[in-house]
């Protein structure tokens, strides 16, 4: 089963430049969230949707802007890249309710971007 | 607000001896635990979790974690580790039935297992 599924897996991007990472998940889960990871920060939020139509802001929402037109799509998409931004971002996804309703969350391999 | 705090941020262990890594988490309202390892180059796969019920939980590939919810903490053990555990293991937190959908992680414990 694919479960979740990032593209690109890495990439490299200039700053001021634009660009949008992809997930499409094959669960059919109603929530969807981004997170970066960084070394000795752990994972920090930065955009979820509880449902299709809907988004809302993580912990770390400043540069990213989401979208969600289906239920099986959710792309990250960073205006104008800053060096910042480095980092390894992950897609998840879990049942309506999230972790507050005890759902398990279930993520993606990641995507690698270096912003130079 | 929700913190999670894992005290070690390494921990190296001889292969076939027992670990602890240690979780301590802190909420003005009651939670939900959870941990996940990653192993390099991969994303995030659940261990176990904490829901209701009893404190002792158990998970896969040999590990349980106990909650206490007088210390709050949620230490996550296992009685004999492989060269296979090697990986990055977070604790995280969630409010309960709060409808906040977030999941608070910790900073991450590095587990090497030493042949």
């Amino acid at each position: 089963t694919a479960g979740i599924t990032q593209a690109p897996t890495s990439q490299i991007l200039a700053a001021g430049r634009s660009m949008t990472l992809r997930c499409t998940q094959d669960m059919r889960h109603n929530a969807m969230y981004w997170y970066r990871q960084d070394l000795g920060l752990g994972l920090r939020l930065i955009h979820y949707s509880n449902t299709a139509g809907t988004t809302g802001k993580g912990e770390v929402p400043d540069g990213y802007s989401v979208s969600r037109a289906n239920t099986d799509d959710f792309p990250l998409t960073l205006a104008s890249a800053v060096p910042s931004q480095t980092s390894v971002y992950f897609c998840a996804s879990s049942e309506q309710g999230g972790p507050s309703s005890g759902n398990t969350i279930y993520f993606g391999e990641g995507s690698w971007l270096t912003v130079v | 607000a929700q913190s999670v705090t894992q005290l070690d941020s390494q921990v190296p262990v001889f292969e076939e001896a027992p670990v602890e890594l240690r979780c301590n988490y802190s909420s003005s309202v009651s939670v939900y635990l959870f941990w996940y390892v990653q192993y390099p180059n991969q994303g995030l796969q659940l261990l176990l979790k904490y829901l209701s019920g009893s404190t002792l939980v158990k998970g896969i590939n040999g590990f349980e974690a106990e909650f206490n919810k007088s210390q709050t903490s949620f230490h996550l053990r296992k009685p004999s580790v492989h060269i296979s555990d090697t990986a990055e293991y977070f604790c995280a937190v969630s409010d309960r039935g709060t409808g906040a959908n977030n999941l608070f992680f910790g900073t991450g414990t590095r587990l090497t297992v030493i042949p």
